[in-house]
């Protein structure tokens, strides 16, 4: 079965440097999604792209992270510089036309920041 | 403002017994519901969804009913099996506008063998 894959797996780092997450969604799937999960609560979205526009970017911390899926398919997040309060698995998700249907989620990356 | 809730954290049930996991909302837009489940240090997978126009649906052991005018759905796993114990996610989310999910906070089920 295809799957969204997702590295690194685990990433750990010092408060102010930058990291970077890549995220290769399901073959053929034009909705992508990068959801942030701080332990004990639900995931809740980053950004969203189409194809490779932004559609939903309202809950970006702008100053500090930023996403691209320059050509449609994978697609990369950044912070910079990473702060504490960082720290949370940061996970991508695809969809085949971002309807009214499930999403299919990659295993995460677990984000430490120290 | 938490638009998806779950008030239970937490939930332990017999093998064998029925698990019920129960769920909020609060946006009327919502008109479709997913619930994830989620083991350790892995994405959540898909279990079953609905639709509001319908109040149940059901895929084996797995049963999910909507109560609109209440604003609340369950989940119903009977028989429960160990391997079901895991982080159980309820999200929503509506046809009209960016078609994103909203994620509840998670109810974390326990099925002693």
């Amino acid at each position: 079965e295809a799957e969204v894959a997702q590295s690194p797996r685990y990433k750990i780092t010092e408060k102010s440097q930058a990291v970077a997450f890549w995220c290769d969604p399901i073959s053929g799937h034009a909705t992508l999604y990068w959801y942030r999960q701080i332990l004990g609560q639900g995931p809740e979205l980053l950004v969203q792209f189409q194809d490779e526009s932004v559609v939903d970017d309202s809950q970006l911390p702008k100053d500090r992270f930023s996403a691209e899926r320059l050509k449609g398919v994978d697609s990369t997040l950044k912070i910079q510089p990473a702060e504490l309060g960082d720290s949370a698995m940061y996970l991508c998700a695809s969809s085949l036309l971002g309807g009214n249907e499930k999403l299919f989620f990659g295993s995460g990356t677990q984000l430490s920041v120290l | 403002d938490q638009q998806v809730k779950q008030n239970s954290p937490s939930l332990s049930v017999q093998e064998g017994r029925i698990s019920i996991l129960n769920c909020d909302y609060t946006n009327s837009m919502f008109d479709y519901f997913l619930w994830y489940k989620k083991y350790p240090a892995e994405g959540p997978t898909f279990l079953i969804s609905i639709s509001s126009i319908k109040d149940k649906n059901e895929d084996g052991r797995f049963t999910v009913f909507l109560n609109k005018s209440a604003k609340h759905l369950s989940l119903h796993i009977v028989p429960s099996q160990p391997g079901d114990s895991a982080v159980y996610f309820c999200a929503a989310g509506a046809q009209t506008g960016a078609n994103n999910l909203f994620f509840g906070t998670g109810t974390r089920l326990t099925v002693i063998p």
